[in-house]
């Protein structure tokens, strides 16, 4: 049973315009939310992260949007350029299990088209 | 090196093998963690490390798998009697400290094995 939940494998945008992707977690007990962005052949880099206890985190074009009564978060791109175009994977861990593991989801996969 | 170091980059391996694939984590970097990510799926927790022990292994599929980090930096993950179904792409992360990794661990680029 996946926790973590990416259920749009691929999005295209137009580059200039907002990204939106979203995501969605069974898992009650998950207290901090990451993005990761990874290209082809390479390992996934961090992005952006939320903590439960807030509900908006944003860093320079990219903000994450957590909605915990609906278990819900998403990420978005403002503006998009080419550059962003990658696969874009949701994380979560719980902070209180003390195995510090995430659970991902299956990616989303972003292209910007210029 | 800055990043999470991974070698090697590809390893195709015979049904029945035995394989190791190694990790160097950014240097004073306590906690190291390995994933794998099969096609089409997002990286799946495997093992982490906290110093030199194995804080949580609960993610290792079955005991063909076992990893080691002797000195508290480098980690190597072993694999016993290697299968098809163990062809996926293995990752390795490291944070400064296990509750660093809530708000970022760095991933090295991986290692894609092969089984044929």
């Amino acid at each position: 049973d996946q926790q973590v939940k990416q259920n749009s494998p691929s999005l295209s945008v137009q580059e200039g315009r907002i990204s939106i992707l979203n995501c969605d977690y069974t898992n009650s007990m998950f207290d901090y939310f990451l993005w990761y962005k990874k290209y082809p052949a390479e390992g996934p880099t961090f992005l952006i992260s939320i903590s439960s206890i807030k509900d908006k985190n944003e860093d320079g074009r990219f903000t994450v949007f957590l909605n915990k009564s609906a278990k819900h978060l998403s990420l978005h791109i403002v503006p998009s350029q080419p550059g962003d175009s990658a696969v874009y994977f949701c994380a979560a861990t719980h902070s209180g299990a003390g195995s510090y593991q995430l659970t991902f989801g299956k990616g989303t996969k972003l292209s910007v088209i210029p | 090196g800055a990043g999470v170091s991974q070698t090697p980059s590809n390893k195709v391996t015979e049904k029945g093998k035995y394989v190791e694939l190694r990790c160097d984590p950014i240097s004073g970097h306590t906690a190291l963690y390995w994933y794998r990510q099969s096609l089409g799926q997002g990286p799946e927790f495997l093992i982490y490390f906290q110093g030199t022990g194995a804080a949580d292994d609960s993610g290792l599929p079955n005991d063909r798998f076992f990893a080691v980090r002797p000195e508290g930096s480098v980690s190597t993950l072993k694999i016993q009697r290697t299968e098809r179904g163990d062809s996926a792409v293995y990752l390795c992360a490291s944070s400064l400290t296990p509750d660093r990794v809530n708000t970022e661990a760095f991933f090295g680029q991986g290692t894609r094995l092969t089984v044929v």
